[in-house]
């Protein structure tokens, strides 16, 4: 069964740029791996996806190396409005059973 | 607004009492979740349904009973609950349930006292 693997926390600063990695050493061949944002209160929320090599969207970039054994969230020019918690989602399939494994989250705190 | 909405926001309950909680998804997907948030700990799936259908039942206790009537609402049924049960629970919904895209509601906070 695959397994996720990120830090428990991160501190940066506002204007940076932050990379939280997840490691996920049995991921499914063909499944997707998905970040979420949640703050506190509120429910997990998509934040990007991809599949391998890099995606890019208007919040985040995602790069996954080749062998997709890891996955990196990065954020441009943090604020204060991305103090979250930050959660890696991957698929596996054993025995066509699918599951999907959350990550423990990655709390990052961002300061002035 | 996510799509998903769950009610109540909050609840507080005893436990000896019966409540529930509902969940109502306006993105027209297939499948529909049940997850525990505890403080300090990861999220924990609890039940799957994928076309109405119940796929997984991830060891809960029987005093959580999920219901499914149809594609767009899930509720909770708690009865006899434990205070160790206090927790935040997540209703979402995907597509399928081999998809994991999945679109989160706010939450419902539970207490039990």
């Amino acid at each position: 069964l695959a397994k996720t693997t990120q830090p428990i926390s991160m501190d940066s600063y506002e204007g940076q740029e932050v990379n939280i990695t997840c490691s996920h050493n049995n991921i499914a061949t063909n499944d997707y791996i998905t970040w979420y944002q949640q703050f506190p209160s509120q429910g997990p929320r998509f934040i990007i996806q991809g599949y391998k090599t890099k995606v890019t969207n208007e919040v985040a970039s995602l790069f996954i190396p080749a062998d997709r054994k890891s996955s990196t969230l990065s954020l441009p020019r943090v604020s204060l409005s991305d103090t979250a918690v930050y959660y890696c989602l991957v698929g596996d399939e054993v025995d066509s059973n699918y599951q999907l494994i959350w990550g423990a989250g990655t709390k990052l705190i961002i300061k002035p | 607004e996510t799509g998903v909405t769950q009610t109540p926001r909050h609840l507080v309950m005893g436990m000896t009492n019966k409540k529930s909680l509902k969940c109502e998804q306006h993105l027209g997907h297939n499948a529909m979740y049940w997850y525990k948030q505890s403080a300090k700990k990861p999220l924990e799936l609890m039940f799957v349904y994928n076309f109405k259908e119940q796929t997984e039942n991830n060891s809960v206790p029987s005093r959580f009973s999920p219901e499914c009537p149809n594609s767009s609402h899930l509720f909770l049924h708690l009865h006899t609950l434990q205070p160790e049960d206090s927790a935040l629970y997540l209703c979402a919904s995907s597509q399928d349930a081999q998809g994991n895209t999945i679109y989160f509601g706010e939450g419902s906070w539970l207490t039990v006292v």
